[in-house]
């Protein structure tokens, strides 16, 4: 049982590039979410996917695109990366929107 | 505008220690409140979840109290350890699971 894992762990990307990172949970869960969390801020939602089939806008979507593949996976893509987009992303899942949220790892992304 | 705030920053205690943080909340219509902890280059993990009708929960050496009326809340660790050196995050949730509000943060640093 691995909970949330998330690939990869570590990426750097040279302005403009793009790239997807992976997120996949094995609890069954309904509701899942990715967010950033930057240096002295509190983790911001990118987007979220309250059940299989649908995803809706966070607070900080721009920039950003993601992809509920199936139940278990839900995929965050940056179509151009900006210098803004170096954070943290961390991708979490629950069983509901109004339950306990289980984190990833984690993917630390750096954009030159 | 909905909001977390905590206090101190961060904080350093003698392991053996108590320590009380602080978490100022506004977001409405309020749902439930959530302390997280998150050691450094992890996720965060969840300690309690407290609906509006709570007024205390505990989980082991941490108790979470929560005051609706006044849109307060602390955590309090009891008999501090060394492994208790992390971050510690507000989590606010508003009816609905649509807006949640992360707090920045308190840093704590236990030392022996």
């Amino acid at each position: 049982n691995a909970g949330v894992t998330q690939t990869p762990k570590f990426q750097v990307l040279k302005t403009g590039q793009s790239m997807t990172l992976q997120c996949a949970q094995d609890m069954n869960h309904n509701s899942m979410y990715w967010y950033r969390q930057d240096p002295g801020m509190g983790l911001r939602l990118i987007y979220y996917s309250a059940s299989e089939g649908t995803t809706d806008k966070g607070e900080v979507p721009n920039g950003y695109n993601v992809s509920r593949l199936n139940k278990r996976e839900f995929s965050l893509r940056l179509e151009s990366a900006a210098p803004s987009q170096t954070s943290v992303y961390f991708c979490a899942s629950s069983a509901g929107l109004t339950d306990t949220q289980y984190f990833g790892p984690g993917t630390r992304l750096t954009v030159l | 505008k909905n909001q977390v705030e905590q206090s101190p920053q961060s904080l350093i205690i003698l392991e053996g220690k108590n320590c009380t943080l602080q978490c100022n909340y506004t977001v409405s219509p309020f749902s439930n409140l959530r302390w997280y902890k998150q050691d450094t280059g992890r996720g965060p993990v969840s300690l309690t979840i407290m609906t509006f009708s709570e007024n205390t929960k505990s989980n082991g050496r941490y108790t979470a109290t929560l005051d609706a009326d006044t849109k307060q809340s602390s955590l309090h660790i009891t008999a501090s350890q060394l492994s208790d050196s992390a971050s510690y995050i507000c989590v606010s949730l508003d009816t609905g699971g649509f807006k949640t509000i992360f707090g920045a943060g308190t840093r704590l640093f236990v030392k022996a």
